[in-house]
C-alpha cells in the first residue's frame, strides 16, 4: 500500500513571499503519478500541479513548481509570489496506473497574510 | 469549473434515517469515486467505480453503499444513519490516463452530513 506523508499541518506566509510545502511518499512501484491539490475554504478541490514519475524535469504551473526527488521519494511544492487567494488546504496525492486510486496526505493549511 | 455536482450540499438528519447523497458528472468519465473527509483532515477513499455496473469498496471501511447504473450518476446511500457517519463526503471523477488525459480527479463541492 502507498502512504503519503505531509509533516507540516499549518504554514503561514506573507503576501508576495515564497512558501514550500513538503511531501514524502512510500511505494514499491516504479511508475506512478504525484499531484498537489488545493482545497479553498468551502470550495471545490482543484488540481494545482501534476508530476509523472518517469519524468526527471520538475513540473511548473505559473507560480507553482515542484521539486521531485524520486530516489528520496520526496515531492515538495513551492508557491512563489504568494497571493491571498492561495489561502487553502493543500494535499499531496499519489496514484498508480494500476488502480487509478488517489491516496492523499493529511494536508497542509496555508494562510497568506496581507 | 468542473462539471460534477453533488446534492445536497448540507444535510442534517436524525439517527436511523435513510439518506442518499447524489453525484452526477457530465464529462463522460468512466471512473468515479467517493471520499470521506472530516473537517481539516485527509481524504479517505470509501467507494470507487470503473464504469457502469462496476463498484468496489475503498481503503476505508464504510457502512454506505453505492450503485453505478448510468455512467454519469454515482449515488451513495446510508440505510440507517448514525452520528458516527457525520462527515463531509466528496465525489470525484476522472478519465483513464493516456496521451490526452492526465489522470486528474475532478471533485464536486461536497456533501456535509450531520447526523443527530
Amino acid at each position: 500500500a502507498q502512504t503519503v506523508t505531509q509533516s507540516q499541518p499549518e504554514m503561514s506566509v506573507q503576501e508576495a513571499e515564497t512558501v514550500t510545502l513538503s511531501c514524502t511518499y512510500d511505494t514499491s512501484e516504479s511508475n506512478y503519478y504525484l499531484f498537489w491539490y488545493k482545497q479553498p475554504p468551502s470550495r471545490q478541490m482543484i488540481l494545482v500541479i501534476r508530476q509523472e514519475a518517469y519524468k526527471q524535469q520538475n513540473a511548473t504551473e505559473n507560480r507553482f513548481s515542484v521539486n521531485f526527488q524520486k530516489a528520496a521519494k520526496s515531492f515538495s511544492l513551492k508557491i512563489s509570489d504568494s497571493q491571498l487567494g492561495d489561502t487553502a488546504m493543500y494535499f499531496c496525492a499519489f496514484m498508480t496506473p494500476n488502480d487509478y486510486k488517489l491516496s492523499f496526505g493529511a494536508g497542509t493549511t496555508v494562510t497568506v497574510r496581507a | 469549473e468542473a462539471d460534477i455536482y453533488q446534492t445536497p450540499r448540507y444535510l442534517v438528519i436524525g439517527t436511523g434515517k435513510k439518506i442518499t447523497l447524489e453525484c452526477s458528472q457530465t464529462m463522460g468519465h468512466d471512473k468515479m469515486y467517493w471520499y470521506q473527509q472530516d473537517p481539516g483532515m485527509e481524504l479517505h477513499l470509501i467507494h470507487y467505480s470503473y464504469g457502469v455496473n462496476s463498484t468496489e469498496k475503498g481503503d476505508l471501511s464504510s457502512e454506505s453503499t453505492v450503485s453505478r447504473i448510468r455512467t454519469e450518476h454515482f449515488p451513495l446511500t446510508l440505510e440507517s444513519a448514525r452520528p458516527s457517519h457525520t462527515s463531509q463526503y466528496l465525489c470525484a471523477s476522472s478519465e483513464w490516463v493516456g496521451a490526452e488525459n492526465t489522470g486528474e480527479l475532478f471533485f464536486g463541492e461536497g456533501s456535509r452530513l450531520t447526523v443527530l
